[in-house]
């Protein structure tokens, strides 16, 4: 089984400020691990993946993600917000390898980070 | 090169109607996925499909069926629509272990 659980369903930074979206997921198997924006009536857009290569990723947008196996996280940093960042921002977890049945197709989302940047 | 393309964007349907979504995707993926998504509660995950003529239920399957045919297509069908089922739909595809690609969503309004 996985799951992923998003601390804080809203973020508020000013402009300039560091942006962190924190994201804690569960799965019996090693997992891949994305984080995704959704600007307002638009759909899904994805900004970085883990896929078991480099655990600092880096993204679109000055954006970029540490995986902590230990910690079981993948929080999404940015160093200076911008005001075109406010949007709602999703982290996901897959499987990363087959562990039975069809489990492997399904991509669980967290329940989303609503970011609000201050002038 | 569509991508993931979601018919139709917008649609009112009466309590006790049916109707189909359509979804298709023309990158060869194999694994697509149906999601609903409403204000506080993420995008929930209805129905997935690993490959044609393999489909299982997800987080929410109740009022809703699915059939994958072809590689290309996947459509949702809600037997019997309720009010509860007003919300944005999105379709996925993506190839394993990598990430999905989205339709732009059907905003789905029962009364």
């Amino acid at each position: 089984a996985q799951s992923v659980t998003q601390l804080g369903s809203h973020v508020s930074v000013s402009e300039g400020a560091l942006v962190l979206l924190r994201c804690n997921y569960s799965s019996s198997v090693p997992p891949y691990l994305f984080w995704y924006v959704q600007y307002p009536n638009q759909g899904l857009q994805l900004l970085l993946k883990y896929t078991s290569a480099a655990t600092l990723v880096k993204g679109i947008n000055g954006f970029e993600a540490e995986f902590k196996k230990s910690e079981t996280s993948f929080h999404l940093t940015k160093p200076s917000a911008h005001m075109s960042d406010a949007a709602e921002y999703f982290c996901a977890v897959s499987e990363a390898r087959h562990a039975g049945g069809t489990s492997y197709g399904k991509l669980t989302f967290g329940q989303g980070t609503i970011l609000t940047v201050h002038p | 090169n569509a991508g993931v393309t979601q018919t139709p964007k917008f649609q009112v349907l009466k309590t006790g109607q049916s109707m189909t979504l359509q979804c298709a995707q023309d990158m060869n993926h194999e694994y697509m996925s149906w999601y609903r998504q409403d204000p506080g509660m993420g995008l929930r995950l209805i129905h997935y499909s690993v490959g044609a003529g393999i489909t299982d239920q997800g987080e929410v399957p109740n009022g809703y069926n699915v059939s994958r045919s072809t590689t290309e297509d996947f459509p949702l069908r809600l037997l019997s629509a309720a009010p509860s089922q007003t919300s944005v739909y999105f379709c996925a595809s993506r190839r394993a272990g990598t990430e999905a690609f989205f339709g732009q969503g059907t905003r789905l309004t029962v009364v």
